[in-house]
């Protein structure tokens, strides 16, 4: 099993750019997650996708949008960079989407804003 | 709020010395509470969680309702063991986490 697969690892934008992430979820995992970490705290929630459903949404700026495909892929955009943006951004997938079934993690994408 | 504590950033044991990393909860509903590891350069990955009552890698964390507790222990560390740990609060029927900052563990020979 691959495990949960993100792109690119590592990026560099400029501030007021606009930045698209991807994720692929392990095979018959049908909820993507999509968190922020930022350096010396734990992951923060950003959305799920759940059935290419929103299901859930953190407290973060409209700037962050983000889809599910058919394929149960997902991307994250962030438009209107601001340097507080930079962080490890992870995507995480699940069987079931509820609390019963356990977050995979993948590796990240390391964003730093300039 | 939804709030989940580690009140120690960095916890540094001797092998074989006992291990209990703290972690504090608040939430009004019924806590869905897990443990999840991360080893030098690798992924964020589950431990263990409150439900399953089970030990991995000698682990175990009882939930204390009272306390609004879910600290993470083990008898005889190991040199292995040395990681970044997360206590993390499940929201239901979501894959939302609450994650507390995390305390890196090392272990000492």
């Amino acid at each position: 099993d691959a495990g949960v697969t993100q792109s690119p690892t590592h990026l560099i934008k400029t501030r007021g750019q606009q930045v698209t992430l991807r994720c692929s979820p392990i095979s018959g995992h049908k909820s993507v997650s999509w968190y922020q970490q930022v350096l010396g705290q734990g992951p923060q929630f950003i959305f799920q996708y759940y059935e290419k459903e929103e299901r859930g949404r953190g407290n973060f700026p409209d700037r962050f949008s983000a889809r599910q495909f058919p394929n149960y892929s997902s991307e994250l955009n962030v438009n209107a960079l601001l340097l507080g943006d930079s962080a490890l951004y992870l995507c995480a997938s699940s069987l079931s989407g509820t609390e019963n079934s356990p977050l995979h993690f993948g590796n990240g994408t390391r964003l730093t804003v300039t | 709020a939804q709030r989940v504590t580690q009140p120690e950033k960095l916890l540094s044991v001797f092998k074989g010395a006992p291990v209990e990393l703290k972690c504090n909860y608040s939430y009004s509903g019924s806590p869905e509470l897990f443990w999840y590891v991360q080893y030098s350069r690798q992924r964020l990955q589950l431990l263990l969680r409150h439900i399953s009552r089970e030990s991995i890698k000698g682990f175990t964390a009882d939930l204390n309702k009272g306390e609004t507790s879910f600290h993470l222990k083990k008898p005889f560390a190991q040199e292995e063991d040395s990681a970044m740990y997360y206590c993390a609060l499940g929201l239901y029927n979501t894959d939302k986490l609450i994650f507390g900052t995390g305390t890196r563990l090392q272990v000492f020979p």
